[in-house]
């Protein structure tokens, strides 16, 4: 079945700064990747998606890169804000609707 | 604004009490998904259900049963809760059509 694997369960950058989370994924048939952001005492929210047709996307400042040469998943955050503080996850499709999701990654912005 | 509710947020239940998670969303998906989320292991799947009165086991399905008597509407259930069940409960909508899940608040369950 789908493994999906972060590299780094925190991560602490400084206000301004720009945030990059990583993920990777197992099962090359999968053609669909979400992230998503949970912020305390929430559930996931939608951030940004990407087909495996394409290797760039990019929201109001995040950017999502997919390498599926390596089977890698990225989240960037540009000029990283106190609001980004949560917990980020991948989500990887497996068939139909399944989707399978990492372990989470906190990012915490110091002031 | 789409919308996918779960009954309660927090639940304080005493081991081999029958527990009942409720979930409903607005956006007449076909697909519904019960997970648990535990510190350092992610989001894990316990059932999910892609129409009204079909159910599939997911990957820790254990010790829960769900119902899904109409389309709205996705029950968890806890036949006998025990203390490894203390746990945050999130319920998951999914069109049949693009794979995005949207979550309820989810609900975190102490079994005491």
């Amino acid at each position: 079945g789908e493994s999906v694997g972060l590299h780094l369960p925190t991560l602490s950058v400084q206000e301004g700064d720009n945030s990059i989370i990583n993920c990777a994924y197992s099962n090359s048939a999968s053609d669909y990747f979400i992230w998503y952001k949970q912020e305390s005492g929430k559930g996931p929210q939608f951030i940004i998606d990407i087909r495996s047709n394409m290797d760039k996307r990019q929201g109001q400042r995040v950017t999502v890169l997919l390498n599926k040469t390596v089977k890698h998943l990225s989240l960037q955050i540009a000029a990283t804000q106190p609001g980004d503080s949560a917990v980020y996850f991948c989500a990887v499709n497996n068939a139909g609707n399944m989707l399978t999701f990492g372990g989470g990654t906190r990012l915490m912005v110091k002031p | 604004d789409v919308k996918v509710t779960q009954s309660s947020r927090y639940l304080v239940k005493r081991t081999g009490e029958k527990v009942f998670l409720e979930c409903v969303q607005d956006m007449d998906h076909e697909n519904m998904f019960w997970y648990r989320q535990d510190p350092g292991l992610g989001l894990r799947l316990i059932y999910f259900s892609y129409d009204v009165k079909m159910k599939e086991k997911g990957d820790i399905p254990e010790g829960y049963s769900v119902s899904r008597e109409k389309k709205e509407r996705f029950s968890l259930i806890l036949e006998s809760a025990s203390t490894n069940q203390t746990s945050m409960y999130l319920c998951a909508s999914v069109s049949t059509g693009v794979p995005e899940a949207f979550f309820g608040q989810g609900t975190r369950l102490t079994v005491v």
